[in-house]
């Protein structure tokens, strides 16, 4: 059965970086896009980023560009998402979601992890 | 405020019919981009109902449909129950945006 298992998840400063891994198993990593999705607290899910299968290209929300970067290991069928110059708008639970295409649907979500940015 | 627009809340009495909207425009939905939607229990993961604007995943109850017309698209839920009180999110793909979006979500309440 798919299992997406998100990681790196914690507290860090305005101004700091973070790493999320998502480890992904029950089906071939390397036939399908993967996305992160964020959830701020009592909010909305927020779209940010997807790549495709084969890692050639990825795309990201508005409110992530230069900022976050998506990136998979096929070796480790684990997903990341390198986040630099954090803000406190950005204190969510990070999603890892298995998708196809980047206008399909996202079938299969982690449990995801906590990202908390305050001082 | 969200490309996809869906009413903060909706309720209905059990065993009744509720429906929640999705209103995108023609970079989204109008340009013939598929509706999916997803439900978020209490405490929970966003989980799939409804795939390619009117598909069920193995396991969703036929209780949940959903359909399209032109920049629109609709959930319905018929016979409530008390565990259909969720969260519900529509999602696309915006060809203006270049990217994925999903509706504000709607508090589904069982009364």
């Amino acid at each position: 059965q798919v299992q997406l298992v998100e990681s790196g998840g914690g507290v860090v400063q305005p101004g700091g970086s973070l790493r999320l891994s998502c480890a992904a198993s029950g089906f071939t990593f390397i036939n399908y896009g993967m996305h992160w999705v964020r959830q701020a607290p009592g909010k909305g899910l927020e779209w940010l980023t997807f790549i495709w299968n084969d890692g050639t290209n990825k795309y990201y929300a508005d409110s992530v560009k230069g900022r976050f970067t998506i990136s998979r290991d096929y070796s480790k069928n684990t997903l990341y998402l390198q986040m630099n110059s954090l803000r406190p708008e950005d204190t969510a639970v990070y999603y890892c979601a298995k998708g196809t295409t980047v206008t399909e649907t996202l079938d299969y979500w982690g449990q995801g992890t906590l990202v908390t940015v305050s001082s | 405020q969200s490309v996809l627009t869906q009413p903060p809340s909706v309720s209905g009495a059990p065993g009744q019919r509720v429906t929640i909207s999705c209103t995108g425009s023609s970079s989204n939905i109008g340009a013939g981009f598929d509706i999916h939607w997803y439900q978020q229990l209490p405490g929970a993961v966003p989980k799939l109902l409804i795939y390619d604007n009117t598909n069920r995943p193995s396991g969703v109850p036929d209780r949940f449909s959903g359909s399209k017309s032109g920049t629109s698209a609709s959930l319905a839920i018929t016979g409530l129950q008390a565990e259909d009180e969720a969260d519900y999110y529509c999602q696309s793909y915006d060809n203006s945006l270049g990217a994925v979006v999903f509706g504000g979500g709607t508090k589904l309440t069982v009364l």
